[in-house]
């Protein structure tokens, strides 16, 4: 089982629809989730951050974190062509005294108009 | 700030060749780490500095890999001897913290190495 796992892709939705990213990781000691945004060619940049449990908004990006189920997952209401791009999810592990951030193999998204 | 900078964008090399990758990260990062994205297995860490020291290197994925950071603005990875296999994009980024916390990271224009 990989620690961060997302699925492939991809998700294609028409322009102004919601779209739901999802991801779900493997331990249970992680507090720290994040979610990049990546362009085709271009470096990752950090979109979204979570720690606790339920919803935090910023705009037309939601995060949604359960960690009972050890899931998370990233709403894009209203989407735009311009949010066509690889969308990758990242959880700290804590282990041997540091943290360190693993990402998922992300998931694209191609918004249609 | 010019962000992080990293160097070449692009190297085709071939197999057995010695390749250095470059990074400078932004100015007062304490942290700096080395990643590599393959289609494959996603976006892996390498390693990572803290203080120009290095904390973490169990993601190298073996002895041809090396990585040094001998002053706060300057990092390198080298690999030899190159294999075929290591073609992927490499990024450095940098932070103010270990990125797992509550800062982000600032990643680097990636590093396209093509290894024949």
């Amino acid at each position: 089982q990989k620690e961060v796992e997302q699925n492939s892709g991809p998700l294609s939705v028409p322009e102004g629809a919601i779209a739901s990213l999802n991801c779900t990781y493997s331990d249970r000691g992680s507090q720290s989730f994040f979610w990049y945004r990546q362009y085709s060619g271009k470096s990752p940049e950090l979109i979204m951050s979570i720690y606790s449990n339920g919803d935090k908004e910023d705009g037309r990006f939601t995060a949604q974190l359960n960690k009972a189920s050890q899931y998370v997952s990233l709403l894009i209401r209203d989407s735009q062509p311009s949010d066509s791009a690889t969308y990758l999810c990242a959880v700290n592990r804590f282990s041997g005294g540091y943290n360190k951030l693993i990402f998922g193999a992300g998931t694209r998204l191609a918004v249609h108009p | 700030d010019a962000g992080v900078i990293q160097s070449p964008r692009h190297e085709v090399t071939e197999m057995g060749q010695e390749v250095t990758l470059r990074c400078k990260p932004i100015s007062g990062h304490d942290y700096l780490f080395w990643y590599r994205q393959t289609m494959m297995r996603g976006l892996e860490l390498l390693i990572y500095f803290n203080n120009n020291v290095p904390i973490d290197d169990s993601g190298m994925p073996e002895d041809r890999f090396s990585a040094k950071m001998p002053n706060a603005s300057f990092s390198t990875l080298k690999i030899q001897p190159s294999e075929p296999r290591d073609s992927a994009v490499y990024f450095c980024a940098s932070s103010l913290a270990d990125g797992a916390t509550n800062e982000k990271l600032f990643f680097g224009s990636g590093t396209q190495l093509s290894v024949l």
